[in-house]
Order: structure tokens, then sequence, then C-alpha cells
């Protein structure tokens, strides 16, 4: 299996924020990865797929970029809203897996 | 726009199988634009793949629980199910039913099931 591992595994900071979540895979899945964001209770949401693609109705404040091994999600200015887990899942091939998350928190 | 809503015990006897069914409203799984899939969700917090089951019947499951696994699409077509056997407490979780397409991933979920088991 490919395995996805996050850093951090938890990240604090205020509103207005610049924030950046890294995202490696332990071979190269191309541009097959996507971003969801899950908040308690919540299923996760589709955010980003295919590295950079925003998904339809995802605030702009939100990108992806990388490719191959690495990735990162940037949130631009943090909302309140945006205070939640983030995890990065590769579908390069199966099984299709999941790294352990980012627990986004509030400074 | 694609609706799914799991169903099922919430409390499954080790040993036991673990039957789910996921409902489907707004898209049919005969279309034959999804990849109908199950997703579980430990409690703490770690996300797994299961598997997916396709309108023509092909199925795909992980690796790791092929051997328990298996999927099926109801014969009203507006549903599709998940059964997983021999169940320990390893198997508590979230399961999540979940739309997957080839450049999308997991585009839509339902809003998951709790599943316990314990005797």
């Amino acid at each position: 299996d490919i395995q996805m591992t996050h850093h951090p595994s938890t990240l604090s900071a205020y509103v207005g924020d610049r924030v950046t979540i890294t995202c490696r895979a332990s071979q190269n899945i191309d541009s097959w990865l996507a971003w969801y964001q899950q908040k308690p209770g919540k299923a996760p949401k589709l955010l980003i797929y295919k590295a950079s693609t925003l998904e339809s109705g995802v605030p702009s404040r939100f990108s992806g970029s990388g490719s191959g091994t690495e990735f990162i999600l940037t949130i631009s200015s943090l909302q309140p809203d945006d205070f939640a887990t983030y995890y990065c899942q590769q579908y390069k091939s199966y099984s299709w897996t999941f790294g352990q998350g980012t627990k986004v928190e509030i400074k | 726009q694609v609706q799914l809503q799991e169903s099922g015990p919430g409390l499954v006897k080790p040993s036991q199988t673990l039957s789910l069914t996921c409902s489907v409203s707004g898209a049919s799984i005969n279309s034959g634009a999804y990849y109908w899939s199950w997703i579980r969700q430990y409690p703490g917090k770690g996300l797994e793949w299961i598997g997916y089951i396709y309108y023509t019947g092909d199925t795909y499951y992980n690796p790791s629980l092929r051997s328990r696994v298996t999927m099926s699409v109801g014969t009203s077509k507006d549903q599709f199910s998940l059964n997983l056997s021999s169940v320990s407490a390893a198997d508590t979780a979230v399961y999540y039913c979940a739309t997957a397409t080839e450049v999308r991933a997991f585009d839509v979920w339902g809003q998951g099931t709790m599943v316990t088991v314990s005797s």
C-alpha cells in the first residue's frame, strides 16, 4: 500500500493566518491526490482533487499544489469556519489510502 | 444532486456479520458515473477505504479486508450493500458510503453510521 503522511499532525493558528499542510506519499502518485475537510460528527468533505483542482463551491482561499510525492494544502487567510481536520488521500493505485490527518486549532 | 444514506444495526456481536445498506437518491446506480464505495473511520480518526462496487457488479476490495467483504447492488437499483463477516472489536467504526470517480475521488459522502462490535 502507498502510505500517506501529514505534517504537522496538529497546527494552531489565528484567524487570518496563512496555513500550509504537507502530505507526503511513500511513492510516486503523480497528481492523484485529494484533500478533504472534516468537522466533528460530520463526514469528510471534498475540497480539492487532482492535487490542485478546487471542488465546486469550495472557497478560493483553499488551494492545492504538488505532484509526485509531496503535496501542499494552503489556506490563504484562515476563517473561523476552517477550524477542522484535513485529510489527504491518494487514488493512484489500489488500495486507495488516506493520511492520518492534520487538525487545525484556534490559537 | 446525489445523496447517500447509510442504514443498519448499530451493534453487532463478535464473529457475526456486519450488514449495512446505502440508499441512493439523485442518481442511478446504473448510470455508470460512479464507483459506489464504502469507507470506515476508526474512533481514533483514521480513515480506511473498504472497497467499491460498479454498476456492472464488478467489485474491488481493500486487500486487507478482501477475505471478509462482500458488496452488492440491491434489486431496486437504488441501494447498495456491505457485508463484513467474522467481525471483532477492531471493526468498531463509523461506516460511510460514498461515490467515487476516477478523477474526483470521493466526492459525495453519506452522513455515516456508527457500528460497535461488542457482546
